[in-house]
């Protein structure tokens, strides 16, 4: 598990105002994902990378955005465009840009009114 | 694009019986199949996948199994503790396709 890290573990933000949420890793990975879960949902996908500089749309990528500046780094901007912003945001990422193995960050709980 | 189905959304068994989940996906293509297990308000955590050159994987308590004609997977978790009780998550992917679908969770209880 550990090499991930998502900051904060908790955020608010009133209604209309972008935010953007934090996620690091040093586990040398090529892909990284960004999935987002609500209250006894599963894991839906927002966006992902298999390599630096270039992202793809995932299920639901209305309203957000990413960036793929650097291997480690992989943050997502929730946009006011986002009907429903609060939710349980993950990152995830896996070795050789395959899906396979994804290991998990340990979340941000976001909180918009 | 894939889509993965997971049965029963719920389960409740009594401490030392055996838990099963199924899952179905429909891409016959798939060839990776993860299962995850969440604890409440923690991260997903991989337990245990399999790949399409297999049949079945163990390790220790925890088993899958995959049929390929009929497409579907199963999580398998004997001798159950309370430790167990949490949601667990099946998913697939394909080899062109560079993501994991996933079903919607089974949440298990382990009764004591």
């Amino acid at each position: 598990d550990g090499g991930i890290t998502q900051s904060p573990k908790y955020l608010f933000r009133k209604e209309g105002q972008n935010v953007t949420l934090s996620c690091e890793q040093n586990l040398n990975h090529d892909a990284m994902y960004w999935y987002r879960q609500d209250p006894g949902q599963g894991l839906r996908l927002i966006y992902y990378s298999q390599i630096v500089n270039d992202f793809q749309k995932g299920d639901i990528a209305e309203g957000y955005s990413v960036s793929r500046e650097k291997k480690e780094s992989f943050p997502l901007t929730v946009t006011s465009a986002q009907k429903n912003p609060t939710a349980f945001y993950l990152c995830a990422s896996s070795i050789g840009g395959t899906a396979y193995e994804q290991y998990f960050g340990p979340g941000t709980r976001l909180t918009v009114t | 694009g894939e889509n993965v189905e997971q049965h029963p959304s719920t389960l409740s068994v009594q401490e030392g019986d055996s838990a099963v989940i199924k899952c179905t996906y429909s891409d016959s293509a798939s060839n990776y199949f993860p299962w995850y297990k969440q604890e409440l308000g923690k991260r997903p955590q991989l337990i245990i996948d399999i790949r399409s050159n297999v049949g079945e994987k163990k390790d220790q308590r925890i088993a899958v199994t995959l049929n390929k004609t009929a497409k579907h997977f199963s999580l398998h978790i004997t001798e159950t503790q309370p430790e167990d009780s949490a949601v667990y998550f099946c998913a697939a992917s394909s080899p062109n396709d560079y993501k994991l679908s996933f079903g919607a969770g089974t949440t298990v209880t382990v009764r004591a």
